[in-house]
């Protein structure tokens, strides 16, 4: 059965540095979302993306998130100057459509800053 | 702000009873996900419900929609040690795609 996967699994890096999380999502889905999950709570919707823009992003996607679709197959997560409060697992989704098709996720990407 | 309760939390329970998890919120949502969670891995998708009053069936879960669509049900039968595990509701609304996950209930099904 097809599946998101993401890459890497763990990342630990210095606060203030830039960090890209990838994604390979469902070949023939055509929107794409990032969640976070800080340990021990909810699992938050950070951002979704159809047709090469942002359709919607909540308010802890701010100007150091972005996105981008560099080629047909990855969605990237970049942070550009990482935080210690951005340790997380970072979920990546797929859909074939918006509303209420269905997402499928990935297995997440552990982000640990130090 | 959209909040999804999830209850109970944790759940701990004897191989072959039943239970329900319950989703409930105040606000309309146009569909509702249930996932499965592992520890180290993501939401695993199990079903979604998107009429009001609807009722889904996989093998030994039962998924419920309520008729206002506020709120969702999941009821396991003669649960089993392989239904461990962390279940997640998730609802959608009509304008936006992003879903708003409840808090999770933690399942352990004792031998």
């Amino acid at each position: 059965e097809p599946e998101v996967t993401q890459t890497p699994s763990h990342q630990v890096t210095q606060m203030g540095q830039e960090v890209i999380l990838r994604c390979v999502p469902i070949s023939n889905h055509l929107y794409f979302y990032w969640y976070r999950q800080i340990l021990g709570q909810k699992v938050e919707f950070l951002v979704s993306f159809y047709n090469n823009e942002i359709s919607e992003k909540s308010e802890i996607f701010d100007d150091q998130f972005s996105v981008e679709r560099p080629d047909g197959s990855n969605f990237t997560l970049k942070i550009r100057s990482t935080k210690l409060e951005d340790s997380a697992m970072y979920f990546c989704a797929s859909s074939s459509g918006g509303g209420d098709q269905p997402q499928h996720f990935g297995d997440g990407t552990r982000l640990s800053i130090l | 702000t959209q909040l999804l309760e999830q209850s109970p939390q944790f759940l701990s329970i004897q191989e072959g009873e039943n239970l329900t998890v319950y989703c409930n919120s105040s606000s309309v949502f146009s569909s509702l996900q249930w996932y499965r969670q592992e520890p180290g891995e993501g939401p695993v998708l199990l079903v979604t419900v998107v009429t009001g009053g609807e009722v889904k069936k996989l093998k030994r879960l039962t998924f419920q929609f309520g008729d206002a669509r506020k709120d969702s049900s999941l009821h396991i039968t003669a649960a089993q040690p392989g239904d461990t595990g962390l279940y997640l509701c998730a609802g959608a609304r009509w304008n936006g795609n992003k879903l708003v996950f409840g808090a999770g209930t933690i399942l352990r099904v004792k031998s």
